[in-house]
């Protein structure tokens, strides 16, 4: 069981948004960095977001990262087919014995 | 071009042992913090194991005391030595990586993934 929690599913018309929470506690993501990752189907997982809004080189301004206290958003517009994907977000826990990563519960992202 | 290969994924018995291997191009494994995460069938993402430059580990509890994680230098390799393998183990390995540059570093966030190595632990 993870200790990020994310809502399985979230769904929009293609050109819209979505955003995608990941909720944790003061241990992981109220003290330290945020990256979210997507994944498509049969493929390894992909950096969108790190260090909890910035984005890699190739990756468009249409995802966006956001955190706020123990929360962290993903936000992503202008949804395209392409992004129908698994989306998870990570970050370093604290509390873990001796600490350890951490990647949130997942959310599948459909393009209706 | 920075890239991650995973190999030494396979079939074994329950208590059994496999070696995963990552080979590293483009950049030097000991310079950066690198990770092994893994996936069973139709599940999320699950760490596994982390490294850092100066050679400090981390492990996840579910792995702890049976996995090892570590480097090779001369052969620019990161490695996970998995003993006592159980059912529950049974997932797609990857490691993966920083793509770090002298202005830019993420702190814990990963560019660089392998393709992915099958490890299925049954009788």
């Amino acid at each position: 069981q993870s200790v990020l929690t994310q809502p399985p599913s979230v769904s929009a018309a293609a050109g819209l948004k979505v955003t995608i929470s990941c909720s944790g506690s003061s241990s992981n993501i109220g003290g330290n960095y945020v990256s979210w990752y997507q994944q498509l189907p049969g493929t390894a997982p992909k950096l969108l977001i790190y260090d909890n809004n910035k984005r890699p080189s190739g990756i468009p301004d249409r995802f966006s990262g956001s955190k706020s206290g123990t929360s962290a958003t993903l936000g992503i517009t202008g949804l395209q087919t392409g992004d129908e994907a698994d989306y998870y977000c990570g970050t370093w826990d604290n509390s873990l014995s001796g600490g350890g990563y951490v990647f949130g519960t997942g959310t599948k992202v459909t393009v209706l | 071009e920075v890239r991650l290969e995973e190999s030494g994924g396979g079939l074994v018995q329950p208590g059994g042992s496999l070696r995963l291997s990552c080979a590293a191009s483009g950049f030097i494994v000991s310079d950066n913090y690198m990770i092994w995460v893994r996936q069973a069938p139709g599940r999320g993402l699950e760490w596994v194991s982390i490294i850092y430059s100066g050679g400090r580990t981390y492990y996840a509890d579910s792995v702890k005391g049976r996995f090892t994680i570590s480097r090779d230098n001369s052969r620019n390799t990161l490695s996970l030595q998995m003993n006592s393998l159980r059912a529950e183990d049974t997932a797609v390995y990857y490691c993966a990586s920083p793509d770090c540059s002298p202005t830019r570093c993420p702190s814990l966030g990963f560019d660089i993934w392998g393709q992915g190595t099958m490890v299925t632990v049954s009788s």
